[in-house]
């Protein structure tokens, strides 16, 4: 079983909806959990961070973390063009030997205008 | 403006030919790591150094050196490159808190012929 399972898509969206982004991991020491969004030949960039249960909403991000099922989830309201990339979640364990993040393959989105 | 800068951009180089590649962060960060991502298989990382003369292996070491001298610089080296080494190579750095967040390189895309 992989650490960081993401379905890798494409999800496609039309303009104006939600679009729902789920990953899995299978490490219950992870603490803490990230989203990257990824531009097709750029490098990641960082936009949601979410270190406990529930639900934590910037502008049109909100992520979901679920501790007991193993999942955390990325939704986007009101998507737009400018959202098509892949999605990757993240996680780490600090408390392990490697201090390192964790990378799912991430998933691909379109949304279509 | 704080940033990773890695070099070069493209690099094409043919089997067994040593060759160098750069990362410097500005931002005074005391972490620093090596990813490349491959298709299907996501972002892995291959070497980090949690400080100056520090470093230690990720997930996919073999066929890779590393050094860090200087807080600043992180080089990744690859001493007789194979085709199998043909990937996009990030270099990414933070502060060294749990939480922090990763900051990457533009990205280096290698081929190995």
């Amino acid at each position: 079983q992989k650490e960081v399972e993401q379905n890798s898509g494409p999800l496609s969206v039309p303009e104006g909806a939600i679009a729902s982004l789920n990953c899995t991991y299978s490490d219950r020491g992870s603490q803490s959990f990230f989203w990257y969004r990824q531009y097709s030949g750029k490098s990641p960039e960082l936009i949601m961070s979410i270190y406990s249960n529930g639900d934590k909403e910037d502008g049109r991000f909100t992520a979901q973390l679920n501790k007991a099922s193993q999942y955390v989830s990325l939704l986007i309201r009101d998507s737009q063009p400018s959202d098509s990339a892949t999605y990757l979640c993240a996680l780490s364990n600090y408390g392990g030997a490697t201090n390192k993040l964790i990378f799912g393959t991430g998933t691909l989105l379109a949304v279509q205008p | 403006e704080a940033q990773v800068t890695q070099n070069p951009r493209y690099l094409i180089t043919v089997t067994g030919k040593k060759l160098t590649v750069t990362c410097s962060q500005n931002m005074n960060h005391e972490y620093m790591s090596w990813y490349r991502q491959d298709p299907g298989l996501g972002l892995r990382q291959i070497y980090y150094s949690m400080n100056v003369e520090v470093t230690d292996k990720g997930d996919v070491p073999e066929g890779y050196k590393v050094s860090r001298k200087e807080k600043r610089n992180f080089p990744l080296i690859l001493e007789s490159p194979s085709p199998n080494q043909t990937s996009l190579y990030f270099c990414a750095s933070r502060l060294q808190g749990t939480n922090e967040k990763l900051f990457f390189g533009s990205g280096t895309q290698l081929s190995v012929l």
